[in-house]
């Protein structure tokens, strides 16, 4: 159980273009889903937290204009990278929870970006 | 900053050595989580260990929990080739790692 798809699973665009990345979790409701950045060799950067129905709450220093957080409902979140430009390309990853904190997140398997 | 700092930053032994990882952190928690990653994957989800417990055992992991250090330890005993992955810790509510422990498991 607790099974988190992501997807793409990897993208490769022209820069300009903007970029949906899909989070949905399977088998539970998630109630609050998180999505992260990764950068060769370093940790997950959180980028932003989002409620089911509610604005997402971002992370000083990511621009909210820039990469689009929808969680409309409780099983799926979607992160859409607008205008991507080379500077963008990472491993963009989203985890989900459900209920309070005392619940552990679940994973994706992470979109590997790539802009042209 | 609620994340967890894992300790040492590499690590490397021979399959069927136990794996010791240490985790600290700074503000008062709710309970800690322990993740490993395999390289270019998501994070798996290993163990929850909350406040008012000392250690939690699963498997071949043991962890334990000293909130007056605020400090954690994940233990891989009799560790595999499978095991090599990075490990993290993170607190709970805002979910933050840290840089991880990357452990290397020789055959």
């Amino acid at each position: 159980g607790a099974v988190v798809s992501q997807h793409p699973s990897w993208v490769i665009c022209k820069s300009g273009t903007s970029v949906k990345i899909e989070c949905r979790s399977l088998d539970f409701q998630a109630t609050t889903m998180f999505w992260y950045r990764q950068f060769p060799k370093q940790s997950l950067m959180l980028m932003a937290t989002s409620n089911e129905g509610s604005k997402a709450t971002y992370e000083q220093g990511v621009e909210k204009d820039k990469f689009l957080i929808n969680h409309a409902s409780l099983t799926l979140s979607t992160l859409t990278v607008t205008s991507a430009h080379p500077e963008d390309s990472s491993f963009y990853i989203c985890s989900a929870r459900t209920g309070t904190d005392n619940q552990p997140q679940h994973f994706g398997d992470g979109t590997r970006l790539s802009i042209l | 900053s609620q994340q967890g700092e894992e300790d040492p930053q590499a690590l490397s032994i021979q399959e069927g050595e136990n794996a010791t990882m240490n985790c600290s952190y700074k503000t008062s928690i709710n309970n800690l989580q322990w993740y490993r990653q395999n390289s270019g994957r998501g994070l798996v989800h290993l163990i929850l260990i909350r406040s008012n417990e000392r250690e939690k055992h699963s498997g071949r992991l043991r962890v334990t929990l000293d909130t007056s250090k605020k400090s954690s330890s994940l233990l891989i005993t009799a560790s595999r080739a499978a095991d090599t992955a990075s490990y993290f810790c993170a607190t709970a509510a805002k979910v933050t790692f840290g840089t991880g422990t990357k452990l290397q498991v020789i055959p």
